[in-house]
């Protein structure tokens, strides 16, 4: 079975540029979720969505970030403008059903802002 | 505020030297803690979910373990490819469907 999948792998940009992410989760599961991981900081939620409806936006760094599910199976995030402080691997995960069900993990965008 | 401390940071074993990896946490009524492993250059991959204390699960070289204050991920006569960083995670009931990551242990098995 395919996992989740995340394009592209890797963005180079400068500063002040719209980046788009995008990420395909795995068919069938309800949940969907944006992390994002840096040394500094590990690992962190950015927002989730359960049947392609935000439920928590509570990660979301500032209003440069946006975040959507137009169906199941496609969502994307969104900067504009991009700082050079946005570099991180940006992960996406879907998991199915409620009761702490693990995530599966996407291998992540590198994004760097020049 | 949930919170995950993993220790240690990192950890170098000779191939076949049996060791423990500890993840310590504090939340409001644990839903879920959760094991992952991150090979460099890729995603999380999951290993485990423990829900309650006492739990135990294996797989292969690795078992963990929970109490209500700590997990270990206890690795076996460990291998080269086991090397990775290994991730702790835990869901709370005031966070439901949100996990909160630890920093994560970096292991590295010498054949």
């Amino acid at each position: 079975d395919a996992g989740v999948i995340q394009s592209p792998r890797h963005e180079v940009t400068e500063m002040g540029q719209e980046v788009t992410l995008r990420c395909k989760p795995i068919s069938g599961h309800d949940y969907l979720f944006w992390y994002r991981q840096t040394m500094m900081r590990g690992l962190e939620l950015l927002i989730y969505f359960n049947n392609n409806v935000p439920i928590d936006d509570s990660g979301m760094p500032e209003d440069r970030f946006s975040a959507k599910m137009p169906n199941a199976s496609f969502s994307t995030l969104k900067i504009q403008p991009s700082e050079p402080r946005d570099s991180a691997v940006y992960f996406c995960a879907s998991s199915f059903g409620q009761d702490s069900q693990p995530q599966h993990f996407g291998d992540g965008t590198r994004l760097s802002i020049l | 505020e949930d919170q995950v401390t993993q220790s240690p940071e990192a950890l170098r074993l000779q191939e076949g030297e049996s060791s423990s990896l500890n993840c310590s946490y504090t939340v409001s009524g644990l839903r879920g803690l959760f094991w992952y492993r991150q090979d460099p250059g890729k995603g999380p991959e999951f290993l485990f979910t423990l829900y309650s204390a006492g739990e135990e699960k294996e797989k292969e070289r690795l078992k963990a373990t929970l109490t209500k204050k700590e997990s270990f991920l206890h690795i076996t006569a460990p291998k080269p490819e086991d090397s990775a960083t290994y991730l702790c995670a835990v869901e709370g009931s005031s966070n439901t469907g949100k996990l909160i990551f630890g920093q994560g242990t970096t292991l590295q098995v010498k054949p």
